[in-house]
């Protein structure tokens, strides 16, 4: 079954500090994306960051970087030079081209870091 | 801001009733997704629209049904509300159906009494 796991329901880090959220995914589709998206106490969701099973490279947006090891199963987000605005929830969500039961596209999530970004 | 409009921001209804959410997705983007986000399931997929036509299925009550409109824009109607339906909903689109970034509207906030 295709499965996230963010194994961290809270992390603080120094403001300037970097810090890694991890995330492990379970699929056997040889083709998927891995997405991480911010979450405020606003409510809305934000695109940050996107890996495609195919890439060579790790992919960097800015300040954040994925951390990607097909072999572990891993893409881990790194968030460096962390700022108060950074305080948020964290997901990690997946898209396989796989189809299971019509199911095709959607975007399945783990259930999420809060991070805190201490002054 | 991603492009993606959603309507009304918050709603309060009573359980029995029935209520209609409103997205418009990204201009360009043919596909919607539908999402809801609840403290006890986390964020779960409920269905997908493709360029009018319906893609995928999730974890969809029955109770609940959506289209997708010629213009693209698309409705989610949850009716017979419970409790339990009290949650954050999102649209979200994307250009194709494919392993592509989804863009999420702000979401409607539901809130069943």
């Amino acid at each position: 079954a295709q499965k996230i796991t963010q194994t961290q329901p809270g992390m603080f880090v120094q403001e300037k500090e970097a810090v890694t959220l991890d995330c492990t995914y379970d699929t056997s589709d040889p083709s998927y994306g891995l997405f991480w998206y911010k979450q405020p106490s606003s409510g809305e969701m934000i695109f940050l960051i996107y890996q495609g099973s195919y890439d060579q490279q790790n992919a960097t947006e800015g300040r954040y970087s994925l951390n990607f090891q097909k072999a572990r199963k891993s893409a881990n987000l790194v968030i460096s030079a962390s700022q108060l605005g950074d305080s948020a929830m964290y997901f990690c969500a997946m898209i396989t081209k796989q189809d299971y039961g019509g199911s095709q596209g959607n975007l399945i999530f783990g259930k999420g870091t809060k991070l805190s970004v201490k002054p | 801001d991603s492009g993606v409009t959603q309507t009304p921001k918050h709603l309060i209804t009573a359980t029995g009733q029935r209520v209609t959410l409103r997205c418009s997705p990204r201009s360009g983007d043919l596909s919607v997704y539908w999402y809801q986000q609840s403290l006890d399931q986390g964020l779960q997929f409920l269905i997908q629209y493709y360029n009018g036509e319906e893609r995928a299925k999730g974890n969809i009550l029955e109770r609940f049904s959506a289209q997708q409109f010629p213009d693209l824009h698309s409705e989610l109607n949850l009716s017979s509300l419970e409790l339990g339906d009290s949650a954050l909903y999102f649209c979200a689109s994307s250009v194709e159906a494919t392993v592509e970034t989804q863009y999420f509207g702000p979401g409607t906030r539901l809130l069943v009494l």
